[in-house]
This record gives structure tokens, C-alpha cells and sequence, in this order.
């Protein structure tokens, strides 16, 4: 079965503290790897898109990298704009273009 | 700016009274989605449209179906809303239906049951 996981549930940082967000997958055939960020009551947000193992996309404050098994988010001192559920969603072929999502990481930064 | 928008953002029924959700575009993209997400939960698709061609996820309960009268609109109709359909209704879309393609998604509906 196609699975995501991401990990943690939840994240505190302080303003500048840099981390990483973890998302897992287990599918058949990937298609693309893609990042969102969610606000509090609005649509999920696009950030990226990752193809292949080794891949790696920068914006901003943000750098998504992709290995066969795992994509990670890293944040490097975050503010606390940065503060957001970070859904990460894996595209498998089924139908016209299924997004598989994980979880997501409620991820807050204090000043 | 092109976008997706969702109307109403936020929509309160009646348990059993009927409910249509609107989404448009202005990107010209060829495929819409409708996903269902529930509190700290992650979206579910419900179905999609390429082109003209509905497409339903096995797992998509009968009350909801929906209707593309043309390439920039897209309705969600909830036949007769449970308490358990309260949720938010995204819509998205995507260029084309091939891999690899990023899905764009609306500001969403909240639905409430009453």
C-alpha cells in the first residue's frame, strides 16, 4: 500500500533555529514529490517539486532534498512568518496524477 | 493574477439540506480536483475531471458527485450532508494529467453541518 509519514506531528522552534522536517514513503512507481505549506484555515500552498533521488530545490529559507526513501524540508533560520503546516504528498500512477499526502508537520516558530 | 477561487469560503447547511460547492479558474488548466480535508487531517481526493472526464476514487461515498459545465468551472454537490461531511472542501488543478504535473489548489470551503 502506498504510504507517507511525516514526522514530527509538530515542531517549536525559536526564531533562527534551523531544522529539518521528515517525510517518509513507501509507493510503487513515484511520479513526483511535492511540498506544500498550509495556513490555518486556507489552501494548501505550493513549494515544491522533486523527481529523482539526489534532487534538491532551494526558496528562500527553505531546501527540499529527495533520496528513494525519504525527502526531507530543511528550514534555516526560520522566522516566525515561516510558522505553517509543511504537507508533503507523493505522486503515484493511478488515475490522472493521485496525490498521496502525509500527515503534515504543524511547525511553529517563536519570536 | 491566475488563480483558483472558491465560493462561498465558508458554508453552513442543514443535516440532509443539499449543498453546492463552486470552484473556478483562470489558469486554463485542464484537469480540476475536488479533495476533502477534516480537521488535522490530510486531503483526500474525492475526484477529478480531465477535460470532460469524470473520474471517481473508489472510496468516494454516492452523496457527493459534481459537475464541469466548462473548462473554467467546477461544482461539488453534497446530495444529503451527514454531520461527517463537515469539513474543508479544496479544489485544485493541474496543467495536464500526466507525471509529474503540480496541482494548484483553491483557498477552500468550510462546511459545517447543522
Amino acid at each position: 500500500e502506498d504510504q507517507v509519514t511525516q514526522s514530527p506531528e509538530a515542531l517549536r522552534l525559536q526564531e533562527g533555529e534551523s531544522s529539518s522536517l521528515n517525510c517518509s514513503y513507501t509507493v510503487s512507481g513515484l511520479r513526483g514529490l511535492f511540498w506544500y505549506r498550509q495556513d490555518p484555515g486556507k489552501g494548501p500552498e505550493f513549494l515544491f517539486t522533486l523527481y529523482s533521488a539526489g534532487e534538491e530545490k532551494e526558496k528562500e529559507r527553505l531546501k527540499a532534498t529527495l533520496t528513494k526513501k525519504e525527502s526531507f524540508l530543511h528550514i534555516t533560520a526560520p522566522k516566525p512568518e515561516d510558522s505553517a503546516t509543511y504537507l508533503c504528498a507523493v505522486q503515484i500512477p493511478q488515475g490522472a496524477q493521485k496525490l498521496v499526502f502525509g500527515q503534515g508537520t504543524r511547525l511553529t516558530i517563536n519570536p | 493574477d491566475a488563480m483558483v477561487i472558491q465560493n462561498p469560503r465558508y458554508q453552513v447547511t442543514q443535516f440532509g439540506k443539499p449543498v453546492t460547492l463552486s470552484c473556478s479558474q483562470t489558469l486554463n488548466h485542464n484537469v480540476m480536483y475536488w479533495y476533502q480535508q477534516k480537521s488535522s487531517q490530510a486531503p483526500k481526493l474525492l475526484f477529478h475531471y480531465y477535460d470532460k472526464d469524470f473520474n471517481n476514487e473508489a472510496d468516494t461515498p454516492d452523496n457527493f458527485q459534481s459537475r464541469r459545465p466548462n473548462t473554467s468551472f467546477c461544482f461539488l454537490d453534497i446530495r444529503s450532508p451527514g454531520l461527517g461531511d463537515a469539513a474543508m472542501y479544496l479544489c485544485a488543478t493541474s496543467k495536464q494529467a500526466g507525471g509529474g504535473e503540480t496541482q494548484y489548489f483553491g483557498p477552500g470551503t468550510r462546511l459545517l453541518v447543522l
